[in-house]
């Protein structure tokens, strides 16, 4: 069983469309951080939100962290073909001190 | 500005042979990790570092050894290698605890083994 579950797995889209891509946990995280992944590259930070309730903006992307620091989510807006890649979430457990323990991750294509 | 830098790209090994993955960081960084991704399986820790000199078991230590001789290198080696160790290897490096970490891990671009 998966520490950090997301969902979906898979999301193939048009250009132009949103979409909101989801982190949960029943454990609590003391930050979460999502990273993008592209074939044969390693995973590179996108953001990090550390306070419960919190929501980061990159552009086009949101990023909030929920209240009691389970769960999280990111949502895209007039999602771009250079949007495609492999976004995976990341979290901090306040008794792991430096180890992040990764969700299995989300493969977005977005379609031209 | 180099950041994470992992050699060899790829690799074809037969079952039983051993090899070893290098992985340098330039940027100073205290911890580094070495993962691995498997379709459908996330990233999974194999080992990580907190200093020089000092090793730890992760999620997935079973197969691997790891040293920290320097500060700036960590070494993945496999001493028999087995048929389930093909997978993609990533090292990836980050600072202490702390605010710091917020600046998240530095990922290597990736070694792809394949044991036949």
């Amino acid at each position: 069983t998966q520490l950090l579950e997301q969902s979906p797995q898979f999301l193939s889209i048009q250009e132009g469309e949103n979409l909101t891509v989801y982190c949960n946990s029943s454990s609590v995280f003391s930050s979460l951080q999502w990273y993008r992944q592209e074939p044969g590259e390693g995973p590179v930070l996108l953001v990090t939100v550390v306070t419960g309730g919190e929501v980061k903006k990159l552009k086009r992307l949101t990023f909030q962290f929920g209240d009691a620091r389970k769960d999280s989510s990111l949502h895209i807006t007039a999602a771009q073909t250079g949007d495609t890649g492999l976004y995976l979430c990341a979290g901090v457990r306040e008794t792991s001190g430096s180890r992040l323990t990764f969700g299995e991750g989300t493969q977005l294509t977005v379609n031209p | 500005n180099a950041g994470v830098t992992q050699t060899p790209k790829f690799r074809v090994l037969k079952t039983g042979q051993s090899m070893t993955l290098l992985c340098a960081q330039d940027m100073n960084h205290e911890y580094m990790y070495w993962y691995r991704q498997d379709p459908g399986m996330g990233l999974r820790l194999i080992h990580y570092s907190v200093g020089e000199g000092t090793t730890a078991k992760g999620e997935v230590p079973d197969g691997y050894n790891v040293s920290r001789l320097k500060k700036q290198n960590f070494l993945l080696g496999l001493e028999s290698a087995a048929p389930s160790q093909t997978s993609v290897y990533f090292c990836a490096s980050s600072f202490r605890t702390g605010a710091r970490l917020n600046y998240g891990y530095t990922f290597g671009s990736g070694t792809r083994l394949t044991v036949v």
